[in-house]
Parts: structure tokens; C-alpha cells; sequence
């Protein structure tokens, strides 16, 4: 069955150290992957996406993510952090051909001062 | 553009009583879908639309009917409200085939 696992619930960073974020996926083919951010009490808002191609890919805010098909993993990374980064963090997944999207169970980051 | 728009933002209703959740786009999407949102599960799909009058479930539809008469509008309507759908509904759109998705702002319902 398809799946996106995000292996880390919570994770606590100090302001200005770097940051990754875990996401493994299991598709039959290469999917489109998907990293989104959630402030509290918004919205989900896109930092990047991966379709083909160069395999790392560049978002908004500073984040890039490196996609992996020998692990099947979606790693999203900052090389360093800001206290407004502070959020809950989702991967996602679809395939072409398909309108169903995965979620990730999410990631909630929190930036110590 | 608005993007897209839910309405409304909070609601709370007795169990039993019957709702519907506007959601509207302005991007000329085909594809539109509802999510719900709980602790500690991300994202689950309710129920989506590949375009006008063509909808099809999710993963948890149960409890909940769509129906999608024009491009711009994907109404989410709850029969008879249960405490298990609490919950922070999302509605999302996007152009055909895996490319990404925007977000409406949520609903947050609380059934008592």
C-alpha cells in the first residue's frame, strides 16, 4: 500500500542550529513529493515539491529538500534555523494519474531561543 | 485572487443536528478535496472532485456527502453530526494530475 512516514512527532532545535526532517515514502513508482507547513491555526502552505529531475530541490524560507530513491526518502533540511520557523511540518505524496494525495502524520518543530 | 475560501471558521453543533462547510475557489481548479485534520494523524481524505458533477471517496467518507454542481464550489455536508468528527476540516484545490495543492484557511467543528 502507498504511505508517506514522517519517524519524528517532535523535534526541538536552538535558534541558528541546522535542521532535517525525516520523510520515507513507499510507492510503486516514483511519486510527486510534497512538503507544506502549518503556523497554528492556519492554513497549509507549500515549501516545495519534487516532480523529476535534480533531485534537490529548493522551497521558500530558506529550505531545501534532497529526494532519495535508494532509502525512499523526502529529507527536508535549513541550514539554520529561525525562531519563526516554529510550526508543525507535513510531507505528502501523489502519483501521476492519481488525484489522491498522502499525508505524513507530521513533524511539530520547536525552536528554542 | 481570494484562493480558496472556507466558511465558516468555527462552528460547534449538537449531535444529531445536520451542517453543511462552504468551500470556493477562484483559480479555475478542476480538482478539489476535503480533508480532516486530527491530533496525531495528518491529513486524511474525506471525499474529492475531479471536476464538475464527478466526486469520489476518500479515505474516511463515512458520515459525509458532496457534491460538486459548479467548478468553483465543493460543498462538504455532514447528515447527522457525531462527536467523532471534531475536527479541523480543510478544503484544497488544485490543477489535475499530481500537481500541488492550496489550502483553504479550515473549519474548526466541534460536535457536542
Amino acid at each position: 500500500a502507498q504511505s508517506v512516514t514522517q519517524p519524528d512527532i517532535h523535534i526541538t532545535v536552538s535558534e541558528g542550529a541546522s535542521l532535517e526532517l525525516r520523510c520515507n515514502y513507499s510507492y510503486g513508482a516514483t511519486p510527486y513529493l510534497f512538503w507544506y507547513v502549518q503556523s497554528p491555526g492556519q492554513g497549509l502552505q507549500l515549501l516545495l515539491k519534487y516532480f523529476s529531475g535534480d533531485t534537490l530541490v529548493q522551497g521558500i524560507k530558506g529550505f531545501e529538500a534532497e529526494f532519495k530513491r535508494s532509502q525512499s526518502s523526502f529529507n527536508l533540511r535549513k541550514p539554520s534555523v529561525h525562531w519563526s520557523d516554529a510550526a508543525e511540518y507535513f510531507c505528502a505524496g501523489g502519483t501521476s494519474g492519481t488525484y489522491k494525495y498522502i499525508f505524513g502524520t507530521g513533524t511539530r518543530l520547536k525552536v528554542l531561543a | 485572487n481570494a484562493g480558496v475560501t472556507q466558511t465558516p471558521k468555527f462552528q460547534v453543533l449538537k449531535t444529531g443536528q445536520s451542517m453543511t462547510l462552504q468551500c470556493a475557489q477562484d483559480m479555475n481548479h478542476e480538482y478539489m478535496s476535503w480533508y480532516r485534520q486530527d491530533p496525531g494523524m495528518g491529513l486524511r481524505l474525506i471525499h474529492y472532485s475531479v471536476g464538475a458533477g464527478i466526486t469520489d471517496q476518500g479515505e474516511v467518507p463515512n458520515g459525509y456527502n458532496v457534491s460538486r454542481s459548479t467548478t468553483e464550489d465543493f460543498p462538504l455536508r455532514l447528515l447527522s453530526a457525531a462527536p467523532s468528527q471534531t475536527s479541523v476540516y480543510f478544503c484544497a484545490s488544485s490543477y489535475p494530475r499530481g500537481v500541488e495543492q492550496f489550502f483553504g484557511p479550515g473549519t474548526r467543528l466541534t460536535v457536542l
